[in-house]
């Protein structure tokens, strides 16, 4: 599959459990993130990744925790969550280079937490 | 830090009318001004983007002006059709290359009437 993938496509999980949300880009990209999408507000960015290292975290939770083994990859890992977690999480992945900022989304991972 | 201002929150047109929507952004070192669409169940994908070198940049029907000085840009669907109907989000960054720190509007939710 090209373009940007994420696994799962939905999500419901206890608070107490662990999971972690997968994603991954085909594009030759340099940099990933990680957005957290609810209804009515705008997408937030949460991290940000450049060559495999973290450049942004964006006052996210610890029980958020996102992990970047090579350019290709990016999880994120998540534990003891909260309600007001569930939203949509998105991942995404540009170049770096001057003039190619364009960010391409994948589809997204639906989270319900109970 | 950036915060980007997007209104309106819905708008609805009909058939053939023309859509604008405006947003304004907070940090003059911002750059690099790109609109994403969104259907419903879909991911966010770059439609038009715009950098602070250029005042207006057209792609068939859609187009994106900017006022650096006012700091605010502006998206405009001219002939709109039912495919439009989807929520827009502007969001604005610093651009110069390297991992883009995107901030987003509210988002807009259009809606095409036939």
């Amino acid at each position: 599959e090209t373009g940007v993938t994420q696994t799962p496509r939905h999500l419901v999980m206890g608070m107490t459990n662990k999971k972690s949300l997968k994603c991954e880009q085909h594009l030759g990209h340099n940099a990933m993130y990680w957005y957290k999408q609810s209804a009515k507000k705008p997408l937030e960015l949460m991290f940000v990744y450049n060559f495999k290292e973290q450049t942004e975290n964006n006052s996210v939770p610890s029980r958020f925790s996102p992990e970047c083994p090579n350019s290709s990859h990016l999880f994120l890992h998540l534990h003891t969550l909260q309600p007001e977690d569930s939203a949509l999480y998105l991942c995404a992945s540009s170049q770096t280079s001057i003039r190619q900022e364009t960010q391409y989304f994948g589809p997204g991972t639906r989270l319900l937490v109970l | 830090g950036e915060n980007v201002e997007q209104h309106p929150s819905t708008l609805s047109v009909q058939e053939g009318d023309s859509a604008v929507i405006k947003c304004t952004y907070s940090d003059s070192a911002s750059n690099y001004f790109p609109w994403y669409k969104q259907e419903l169940g879909k991911r966010p994908q770059l439609i038009i983007d715009i950098r602070s070198n250029v005042g207006e940049k057209k792609d068939q029907r859609i187009a994106v002006t900017l006022n650096k000085t006012a700091k605010h840009f502006s998206l405009h669907i001219t002939e709109t059709q039912p495919e439009d109907s989807a929520v827009y989000f502007c969001a604005a960054s610093m651009g110069g290359g390297g991992a883009q720190k995107l901030v987003f509007g509210q988002g807009t939710r259009l809606t095409i009437n036939p």
